[in-house]
């Protein structure tokens, strides 16, 4: 199972401010990951595929990048709204899918 | 504009299955295009992917529940379900269905239903 590490665990910014999210593979998953936004009392919301690529509807002021065990989420400048949960996933060779533990984006 | 609805009761016994149906609205479950998948979180935990189905009935599980787990298709009421057995207290979690794309996000979750607490306890 591909075991997929997240950090920091919580990051603390004020709005304007960039974002850089880390997430890490075990081993390498190609380019086969997303990021997953998560608001309290909500359904995950999949903002990056494949790494790179924004999901419908999302702001330009998300980006992914990265592949191989190494993957970065940023945004660029950050909304009121931005501030929320964070999980990057791997479909490489599934099953299993996995998840990372997240990244809590908090409001400094 | 697709929806997803979990459905199921709020409370299971230990040692009980839990059974839960994800109604499909807004588009079909038998479309080629697409497999069905249920994940899990525990309160104030992490996401857990728990099997997925095509609508021709294969199904993929996740190995460290795959002998618990059973995920089934009805097409006639565009509606999959998950049967859990032999729950115990660390099966308590929000249950979510979700779709994954096979055209596009490639087997990533794009559409989620809202989610359903589902709590073992006696």
């Amino acid at each position: 199972e591909i075991v997929l590490t997240q950090s920091p665990a919580t990051l603390s910014l004020s709005p304007g401010e960039r974002a850089t999210l880390s997430c890490r593979a075990s081993q390498s998953v190609s380019g086969y990951l997303a990021w997953y936004q998560q608001k309290p009392g909500q359904a995950p919301r999949l903002l990056i595929y494949d790494a790179s690529n924004r999901a419908t509807g999302i702001p330009a002021r998300f980006s992914g990048s990265g592949s191989g065990t190494d993957f970065t989420l940023t945004i660029s400048s950050l909304e009121p709204e931005d501030f929320a949960v964070y999980y990057c996933q791997q479909r490489s060779n599934w099953p299993p899918i996995t998840f990372g533990q997240g990244t809590r984006l908090e409001i400094k | 504009q697709l929806q997803l609805q979990e459905s199921g009761p709020g409370l299971v016994k230990p040692s009980e299955t839990l059974s839960l149906t994800c109604t499909v609205s807004g588009g079909s479950i038998s479309s080629s295009r697409y497999y069905w998948g249920w994940i899990r979180q525990p309160p104030g935990k992490g996401l857990e992917w728990i099997g997925s189905i095509y609508y021709s009935g294969s199904t993929y599980y996740n190995p460290s529940l795959k002998s618990r787990v059973t995920i089934s298709i009805d097409t006639s009421k565009n509606q999959f379900s998950l049967k859990l057995s032999s729950v115990t207290a660390a099966d308590t979690a929000v249950y979510y269905c979700a779709r994954q794309g096979i055209a596009v996000a490639v087997f990533y979750f794009d559409y989620w239903g809202q989610g359903t607490l589902v709590t073992v306890s006696s």
